[in-house]
């Protein structure tokens, strides 16, 4: 079974600040891979993903990962956080090849504050 | 099209009533998905529909749970004899699906059941 682990829980960075958000998957062939962001009392919105081709992805909002198959990790990042950033960030997999639809398995999330 | 919709968006019952939860996906995408997501935690699968049918459900889905998609659009979810531990939002996705389809979700911002 695919699983996917983000470390930090919490992420505090200062305004303008480098944001960093790791994800690393399990899965004995490269995944599909996805960053969701999701405000409160609101659903999940498509960040970026990584299906196939560039290893660095660049999504909505200033966002980009890069895909690391040695590292198995596909770590989430953006030059200057902003305010409007601070939310929650999942990352997500699914396996290429799968009869189960188009189901992703989430990480536990991780909690972005952004401080002046 | 306004996207994924969901209602109610919250729902206060008190232990062992039934609840009913309906998703609107959006109106050309044939999958359609339940997830459920616990304080804390990441959206965790529930089910999914092709069209009409129910193609998988997960063991987190017990035999008090059950949903439907009787003509391939709108769904419902019912939890019956509800407990405290059912208190979470239920979220629906939808997507188009095919064979190769890279699997980007659209979500909707959920229905917030809290048990008393």
């Amino acid at each position: 079974a695919q699983s996917v682990t983000q470390l930090g829980s919490h992420v505090s960075v200062s305004e303008g600040a480098l944001v960093l958000l790791r994800c690393n998957y399990s899965s004995s062939v490269p995944p599909y891979l996805f960053w969701y962001v999701q405000y409160p009392n609101q659903g999940l919105q498509l960040l970026l993903k990584y299906t196939t081709g560039a290893t660095l992805v660049k999504g909505i909002n200033g966002f980009e990962a890069e895909f690391k198959k040695s590292e198995t990790s596909f770590h989430l990042t953006k030059p200057s956080a902003h305010m409007s950033d601070a939310a929650e960030y999942f990352c997500a997999v699914r396996p290429i090849l799968t009869g189960g639809g188009n189901k992703l398995t989430f990480g536990t999330g991780t909690q972005l504050k952004v401080e002046l | 099209d306004t996207g994924v919709s969901q209602n109610p968006r919250h729902k206060i019952t008190k232990r062992g009533q039934n609840v009913t939860f309906r998703c609107d996906p959006i109106s050309e995408h044939n999958r359609l998905y339940w997830y459920r997501q616990t304080l804390g935690q990441g959206p965790e699968f529930l089910t999914y529909f092709q069209n009409e049918a129910q193609l998988e459900k997960s063991r987190l889905l017990s035999d008090r749970f059950s949903a439907e998609r009787p003509k391939g659009s709108f769904s419902t979810l019912e939890i019956q004899r509800t407990e405290q531990g059912d208190s979470a939002m239920y979220l629906c996705a939808s997507s188009f699906g095919t064979e190769v389809n890279t699997g980007e979700l659209f979500f909707g911002e959920g229905s917030r059941l809290t048990v008393l």
